[in-house]
């Protein structure tokens, strides 16, 4: 069973600090790795994608991922109360072409 | 501005009654998702489809879920009949080879089986 898992929070971060959110996964075929934020009553919505180890930068946002560890992780920087949303980690399945296998989210709390 | 649409946005039906959800991908986008999310379940594959071929409805109810693309710009979701624990919200999403697995949402449909 391919599994993706996040903590499913809710993860308080005062308003300016770096929110920190974590997510790890079973297939080890997995290649490309999403991260979606989705707020309350609306649908996921693309914030970053990663295919290589390292960090890639999007202004407040850092996407790291560590495929040895099997780990994937956002940065949020500077959070911004407009930053309360629950983050839905996705991940590829390895050998099935486009299906991605979801986390059930990490809800966030940005606290004035 | 692309973005995948998705009717309607709201169903309330009683039990029994056919269910109907309708989506459009973005153009020129070749793969079709269904999803259907609620609080317990979280967010749940149901079919999806390329070229407008199926590729994996094992996360329907065979019986009484079908999923069609007739064409490349509409994809339909059928319930018959529909029962209180299908309520949740559906999503169709969107995606192109050329990017890679991402996936695009529409709006959803919030559907509510009395």
């Amino acid at each position: 069973q391919k599994e993706v898992e996040q903590n499913s929070g809710p993860l308080s971060v005062p308003e300016g600090a770096i929110a920190s959110l974590n997510c790890t996964y079973s297939d080890r075929g997995s290649q490309s790795f999403f991260w979606y934020r989705q707020y309350s009553g609306k649908s996921p919505e693309l914030i970053m994608s990663i295919y290589s180890n390292g960090d890639k930068e999007d202004g407040r946002f850092t996407a790291q991922l560590n495929k040895a560890s099997q780990y994937v992780s956002l940065l949020i920087r500077d959070s911004q109360p407009s930053d309360s949303a629950t983050y839905l980690c996705a991940v590829n399945v390895g050998d099935s072409n486009y299906q991605l296998i979801w986390g059930a989210g990490t809800k966030l709390i940005i606290k004035p | 501005d692309a973005r995948v649409t998705q009717t309607p946005r709201h169903k309330v039906t009683e039990m029994g009654q056919e269910v109907t959800m309708r989506c459009q991908p973005i153009l020129g986008h070749n793969t079709v998702f269904w999803y259907r999310q609620t609080m317990m379940q979280g967010l749940e594959l149901l079919a999806y489809f390329r070229n407008r071929a199926p590729l994996d409805d094992s996360g329907m109810p065979k019986d009484r879920f079908s999923a069609e693309m007739p064409d490349a710009t509409l994809a339909t979701l059928k319930i018959q009949p529909s029962e209180p624990r299908d309520s949740a919200v559906y999503f169709c999403a969107s995606g192109a080879y050329r990017e890679r697995e991402t996936q695009y949402f529409g709006p959803g449909t919030r559907l509510l089986v009395l």
